[in-house]
């Protein structure tokens, strides 16, 4: 089946550090990939969409400068998490789906991120 | 904005009894999923509703979508310590995903 790889798996980071997190697609294509936040006994919350080549969207209250998306190839997209605070400590989980209309998201490792 | 309600939050039940959870949306959806995660793990997928009035099964597993495609529901018969973590719908608008809240199953063995 479809498989997609998070990197890395855990990151801790002191304050105000950047931190940067990838989400590969290995075996399909993906034009979108889709970045989630989990807090711990919490649903996933959308943080933005990534489009290939272009912008990503993202959803509201979602910091686009503290929250930097790249899709530069159909199988990577990376989040970097800039001027991390204990408060950005949380699980991001990226996802991805084949260009197939209502295929489902799968879903990558997570990245469990601590900011100390 | 989209917004897919789901209840319960927890549902602690002996094994061997059935479980249910629900999901209910204020607009109709194009499909709805369903995602299983275990504690410490990522969501996996189980299953796609898409038709109106669907009802889909996984062994013990039944998954149904609304005549209105507003609502669904996933019951599992005679739960089993292995049904343990957290079950997720999610809507799908134009192809963004948002997820319910979640219901968190513990099964007393």
């Amino acid at each position: 089946g479809a498989v997609v790889s998070q990197h890395p798996s855990r990151v801790i980071c002191k304050s105000g550090t950047s931190v940067k997190i990838e989400c590969r697609s290995l075996d399909f294509q993906a034009t979108t990939m889709f970045w989630y936040r989990q807090f711990p006994k919490q649903s996933l919350m959308l943080m933005a969409t990534s489009n290939e080549g272009s912008k990503a969207t993202y959803e509201q209250g979602v910091e686009k400068d503290k929250f930097l998306i790249n899709h530069a190839s159909l199988t990577l997209s990376t989040l970097t998490v800039t001027s991390a605070h204990p408060e950005d400590s949380s699980f991001y989980i990226c996802s991805a789906r084949s260009t197939e209309f209502g295929s489902p998201l799968h879903f990558g490792n997570g990245t469990r991120l601590t900011v100390t | 904005g989209q917004q897919v309600m789901q209840i319960p939050q927890y549902q602690h039940v002996q094994e061997g009894e059935d479980f249910t959870t629900y999901c209910n949306s204020s607009t109709t959806l194009s499909n709805i999923q369903w995602y299983k995660q275990r504690p410490g793990g990522h969501p996996v997928f189980l299953i796609q509703l898409v038709k109106s009035g669907e009802v889909k099964k996984q062994k013990r597993l039944t998954f149904q979508f609304g005549e209105a495609k507003k609502n669904s529901s996933l019951h599992i018969t005679a739960t089993q310590t292995t049904d343990v973590g957290t079950y997720f719908c999610a809507g799908d608008w134009g192809g963004k995903l948002i997820f319910g809240q979640g219901t968190e199953l513990s099964v007393k063995p």
